[in-house]
């Protein structure tokens, strides 16, 4: 069963344009959620997160939207750079205790010039 | 960038041998995780640790068992490697009170 789900294995966008990518979540105990963007042949890279008591969260070009009681969350990056293009995956877990992530199958980004 | 290496960063066994992978931290922190990716499953945690000689299970731990006798090592190991853990994986660390976890390069694994 699929707690954390990216439903669009990829995403192509004009450079320039915003970039969106969603992730879905069932359980009702994430109250933690982050944001990695990884490029072939290295680690995740962390980008950005957002807590359950927050809405969204900025940080330059990317920003975080959680909708609570939809179970979404969503990362727009604004504008989109050809740097940009990588596979990005959502994480949630709960706050309190080891922080065990689970992860999305993640979304690979295409940015066009 | 956190200081983190996983060694060796290629291994290619046969099945039913041993392996062991490592992963190395600079950094002093208290937690550190294994992780797995692999196509349409994104990453998946197989065991954690919280300190020295402290650890735990995740999610995918069947035929892997781990150790920590030092903060900074901490010891994955395949303990007869089956084809099914063919994958790559990636070690990660988050100091106490912090909410971030920031991952290694990777070890890519092929068992044959």
């Amino acid at each position: 069963d699929q707690q954390v789900k990216q439903n669009s294995p990829s995403l192509s966008v004009q450079e320039g344009r915003i970039s969106i990518l969603n992730c879905d979540y069932t359980n009702s105990m994430f109250d933690y959620f982050l944001w990695y963007k990884k490029y072939p042949a290295e680690g995740p890279t962390f980008l950005i997160s957002i807590s359950s008591i927050k809405d969204k969260n900025e940080d330059g070009r990317f920003t975080v939207f959680l909708n609570k009681s939809a179970k979404h969350l969503s990362l727009h990056i604004v504008p989109s750079q050809p740097g940009d293009s990588a596979v990005y995956f959502c994480a949630a877990s709960a706050l309190q205790g080891a922080q065990k992530l689970v992860f999305g199958q993640g979304t690979r980004l295409t940015i066009n010039p | 960038d956190a200081g983190i290496t996983q060694s060796p960063r290629h291994k290619v066994t046969e099945t039913g041998t041993p392996v062991t992978l490592r992963c190395h931290q600079t950094e002093n922190h208290r937690y550190m995780y294994w992780y797995r990716q692999d196509p349409g499953h994104g990453l998946r945690l197989i065991h954690y640790s919280y300190g020295v000689k402290d650890t735990d299970k995740g999610e995918v731990s069947d035929g892997y068992s781990v150790s920590r006798s030092k903060t900074e090592d901490f010891l994955l190991t395949l303990e007869s490697a089956t084809s099914s853990q063919t994958s790559v994986y990636f070690c990660a660390i988050r100091e106490v009170r912090q909410e971030t976890q920031y991952f290694g390069p990777g070890t890519r694994l092929l068992v044959l």
